[in-house]
């Protein structure tokens, strides 16, 4: 257990429904990554957090999908209007803060939750 | 913009031999991080390794250990007295220090450790 922690873990929906995943990282852990991975693929990066700030978004992030960071904590990812396309395992990340280490972590390297696997109908 | 490709889709081996999977990437940078996940049937992605392109050391953890070859932009990743609960998609991922710490992922390799 890496301490990220990912709600829910399966979510079945129908097209054209909204659905919405959360993270939550390791407790100040400033940054956050979202990935999502396709049946038998890599992850792919979709966004980026530095506290409460979205620094970078990815092409794959459609005006369907918005991201969030609320005072920095946790994050949530929420798809509008699914398609089946956007089946996938969502990935959430949570690297220690840059400069030094964390609990022996070090800030290069990120810290996976369980993933919410996401099959759209 | 840097890719990951690692070319072996499945690999099987019998319990206790030696396993290589192989890794090659694409990168203009100089400075960057390489790294070896692990994800086990329906469990969360776990870093098996990790290396700094700016040591030339290779990195070794336990049973596991890389072959760096930076000039070759290399990063295999050798399992020595391979177990069965080494069964799992290996990924080899690399890190961008230009692009906001973002991993750049390959596709993955099946490794089947066999009884």
């Amino acid at each position: 257990d890496t301490g990220v922690s990912q709600n829910p873990r399966h979510k079945i929906t129908k097209r054209g429904q909204n659905v919405t995943f959360r993270c939550d990282p390791i407790s100040e852990h400033n940054r956050l990554y979202w990935y999502r991975q396709t049946l038998g693929q890599g992850p792919e990066f979709l966004t980026y957090f530095q506290n409460e700030a979205q620094l970078e978004k990815s092409r794959l992030l459609s005006d369907r999908f918005s991201a969030e960071r609320p005072k920095g904590s946790f994050s949530t990812l929420e798809i509008q209007r699914t398609e089946q396309g956007d089946s996938a395992m969502y990935l959430c990340a949570s690297p220690p803060p840059l400069l030094g280490t964390s609990g022996g972590m070090s800030s290069d390297t990120q810290y996976f939750g369980p993933g919410t696997r996401l099959t759209v109908l | 913009a840097q890719t990951v490709t690692q070319s072996q889709p499945e690999m099987s081996v019998q319990e206790a031999e030696t396993v290589t999977l192989s890794c090659t990437y694409d990168t203009s940078e100089s400075n960057y991080y390489l790294f070896w996940y692990k994800q086990p049937p329906s469990r969360q992605m776990i870093l098996v390794i990790r290396q700094e392109a700016y040591k030339q050391q290779n990195a070794t953890e336990n049973r596991f250990s890389v072959n760096f070859q930076k000039a070759a932009k290399s990063f295999s990743l050798k399992i020595s007295d391979s177990q069965l609960g080494d069964t799992a998609m290996y990924f080899c991922a690399f890190m961008s220090l230009d692009s906001n710490y973002q991993l750049i992922w390959g596709a993955g390799t099946k490794l089947i450790i066999k009884p």
